[in-house]
């Protein structure tokens, strides 16, 4: 089982709809998540951290599972500006406090008009 | 926000040419900042952390002599691929995180360096 595993997708919806991604990680321990926004051809960006239950932020909200050991992100009112990669981020766990990440393979979105 | 800063942007140069890439922290210090590669639809993969003042750890499978890193200050390290060759050609992205940020503190990236060798 991988470390952090997302559906590539792509996902295709219209604008305004509602569309959610998930993510599962395989370490329990695991304390805290991010989820980035890539362009293509672009650097990662950060559009939320998760360390709790979740997180909201306008459209977006991002949820914990720690149970299922899984994170999700929802999109409502989807904009064309939405269409990227969004890659679900873990910190390592382990000997010290490297501050390595371990990256999901990104769900693509595309919204159309 | 921290802000990260890559230069240059985008190489383009002859097989056998040494390049250097800057990765600078803004607005913050960073002991460590990360350096990764991205090919095509594939997603980051680490190359090696960038310890301020200390060598590089690499990952595995990466050269060590193939690419020289040097973190001398708290806002600069730089990457140098040694003698490209075409399938060295990638995107190039460094991360950094605030000396005082813990580990689940995310980390900042640069704006990526698009590499390619003819």
């Amino acid at each position: 089982r991988k470390e952090v595993e997302q559906d590539p997708g792509p996902f295709n919806v219209p604008e305004g709809a509602t569309v959610a991604f998930n993510c599962t990680y395989s370490n329990s321990a695991s304390q805290s998540f991010f989820w980035y926004r890539q362009d293509c051809r672009k650097e990662p960006k950060l559009l939320m951290s998760v360390y709790s239950s979740g997180n909201e932020d306008g459209r977006f909200t991002a949820q914990l599972n720690r149970a299922s050991q899984y994170i999700s992100l929802l999109i409502r009112d989807s904009k064309l500006s939405d269409s990227a990669t969004y890659l679900c981020v873990v910190p390592q766990l382990g000997s010290g406090n490297t501050g390595k990440l371990i990256f999901g393979q990104g769900t693509t979105l595309q919204v159309k008009p | 926000g921290a802000v990260v800063s890559q230069h240059p942007s985008w190489v383009i140069c002859k097989s056998g040419t040494s390049v250097k890439i800057e990765c600078r922290s803004l607005d913050f210090q960073a002991t460590t900042m990360f350096w990764y590669r991205q090919f095509p639809k594939q997603s980051l993969m680490l190359m090696a952390t960038s310890n301020e003042g200390s060598k590089a750890t690499y990952e595995q499978g990466v050269e060590k002599d193939k690419f020289l890193i040097n973190h001398a200050s708290l806002t600069l390290s730089t990457l140098t691929v040694t003698s490209a060759h075409p399938e060295d050609s990638s995107f190039y992205i460094c991360s950094a995180r605030s000396q005082t940020g813990a580990g689940h503190q995310p980390q900042h990236f640069g704006d990526g360096t698009r590499l390619s060798i003819l």
